[in-house]
């Protein structure tokens, strides 16, 4: 079965900028793929952020941003904020009704 | 306001069987494919079974073919997954989720999630 890779971490400063990315380990990543991202603080369910690839989730702040870059999907904050130190997450459309998440990328605000 | 709300989680022996379940409020369940993602502890999430509206169409990830199944009762506003043969590794936290289609398919609300623990 073809893995979902994101970045196990990343570190960026209150007010910097962080783009997390979301592949396949033997495809391109496409809108077909259906992109979305969620986030999740410890103890808490899933919220959505980002869907169809670039579309906000109602109630999501605008410096949160989605795209397909290069072969990836891609999740970028803009203007980091301390409530923005989550887990992120991507979820991919495989066909045949089959989504796969990927392993997660912690986001780290200091 | 909308809640989705799962109960029937616990402990049970390897081996064993769960039924979970998920009320949902606050949206016109019917008109919704649902899901089950679990998450086991330290884990990311994994996608496990969708229904379709109409609860005929179903789908699982290959790990529970044949050992869970996912239904709904659209009059009781309710979605259940039955889990049978459990493992070890099917311990984690179970939510359940509806789906939301907007130019493309994505997990719209989400339950708090039930905890489900395999252990003799």
């Amino acid at each position: 079965q073809t893995a979902v890779t994101q970045e196990p971490s990343f570190s960026v400063s209150p007010g910097g900028t962080v783009t997390l990315s979301c592949g396949l380990s033997s495809d391109s990543v496409s809108t077909t793929h259906n992109p979305s991202w969620y986030q999740q603080t410890p103890g808490q369910a899933p919220r959505t952020l980002i869907y169809n690839a670039n579309i906000r989730s109602s109630g999501v702040p605008d410096r949160f941003s989605g795209s397909i870059f290069g072969n990836k999907a891609a999740l970028t904050i803009t203007g980091a904020q301390p409530d923005d130190e989550s887990d992120y997450y991507c979820l991919l459309n495989m066909g045949s009704g089959i989504w796969v998440f990927g392993g997660g990328t912690k986001v780290t605000v200091l | 306001e909308v809640q989705l709300l799962e109960s029937g989680g616990g402990l049970v022996q390897p081996g064993g069987s769960l039924r979970l379940s998920c009320a949902a409020s606050g949206f016109t369940f019917s008109n919704y494919w649902m899901a089950w993602v679990r998450q086991a502890p330290g884990k990311g999430p994994e996608y496990v079974a969708s229904i379709k509206k109409d609860g005929i169409e179903k789908f699982y990830v290959d790990s529970v073919k044949g050992r869970f199944t996912i239904s709904r009762d659209n009059a009781k506003k309710s979605l259940y997954l039955q889990m049978n043969s459990l493992r070890a590794e099917d311990a984690a936290i179970y939510y359940c989720a509806s789906w939301y289609y907007s130019n493309g398919w994505y997990l719209n609300y989400w339950g708090q999630g039930t905890l489900v623990s395999v252990s003799s």
